[in-house]
């Protein structure tokens, strides 16, 4: 089964508007965390933001927020006033309780739109 | 700081031929790994080590062999390359100090196999 799904695989959005990138994971571990990276076309791998499963809060950074929902283990990324420079493969990423090893979904391919 | 250095950044093998891709860091991170990504498929997790002298495997870990002798290098080696095998090869590494740590990504591999 997978850990991690990313259901849309690609995603048009027109610029300036806000993006909602969807991810759930698949997890018995009440300790984990989510991640979610940026690859633009590139290649590059690039951090965005962290959500611990235990954190209070919903993790912001900058126009990167992470609407958590536990009881519904989703953790989707909101990006909001969307740029030319947003287009790229977005993925969602977990590492439960103390294993070291991240687990990653397939992605979505974001494209903004002018 | 260089960060997360793999080399090479290119490479083309002929079935059956052997090779290793390097992956070096130099933030003394304890924890390295390798994944492989494929179009469709995100990144899956060839093989995994929490230090110098331990490695375990991940999700995709048939016909790759690794080792960790020191902190700082974690190569990959391809034994009999396969077609199966072309991909984009990413090292990674991360602290071990907190579970809200990152993964750190080098520039990526890209192999093919004819």
């Amino acid at each position: 089964a997978q850990k991690i799904t990313q259901t849309q695989p690609g995603m048009f959005v027109q610029e300036k508007e806000a993006v909602t990138l969807d991810c759930t994971y698949d997890t018995s571990d009440p300790s984990y965390g989510l991640f979610w990276y940026k690859q633009p076309s590139s290649g590059e791998m690039i951090f965005l933001i962290y959500q611990g499963s235990y954190d209070q809060q919903n993790a912001t950074e900058g126009r990167y927020s992470l609407n958590f929902q536990k009881a519904r283990k989703s953790a989707n990324l909101v990006i909001s006033a969307s740029q030319l420079g947003d287009s790229a493969m977005y993925f969602c990423a977990m590492r439960e309780g103390w294993d070291d090893k991240i687990i990653f979904g397939k992605g979505t391919r974001l494209h903004i739109l002018p | 700081n260089a960060g997360v250095t793999q080399t090479p950044k290119f490479q083309v093998l002929k079935t059956g031929q052997s090779m290793t891709l390097q992956c070096a860091q130099d933030m003394n991170h304890e924890y390295m790994s390798w994944y492989r990504q494929d179009p469709g498929m995100g990144l899956r997790l060839i093989h995994y080590s929490v230090g110098a002298g331990i490695t375990d495997q991940g999700e995709v870990p048939n016909g790759y062999n690794v080792s960790r002798s020191t902190t700082e290098d974690f190569p990959l080696r391809l034994l009999s390359a396969a077609p199966s095998q072309t991909s984009v090869y990413f090292c990674a590494s991360r602290e071990r100090t907190s579970s809200r740590t990152e993964a750190f990504f080098g520039q990526g591999t890209r192999l093919t196999v004819v």
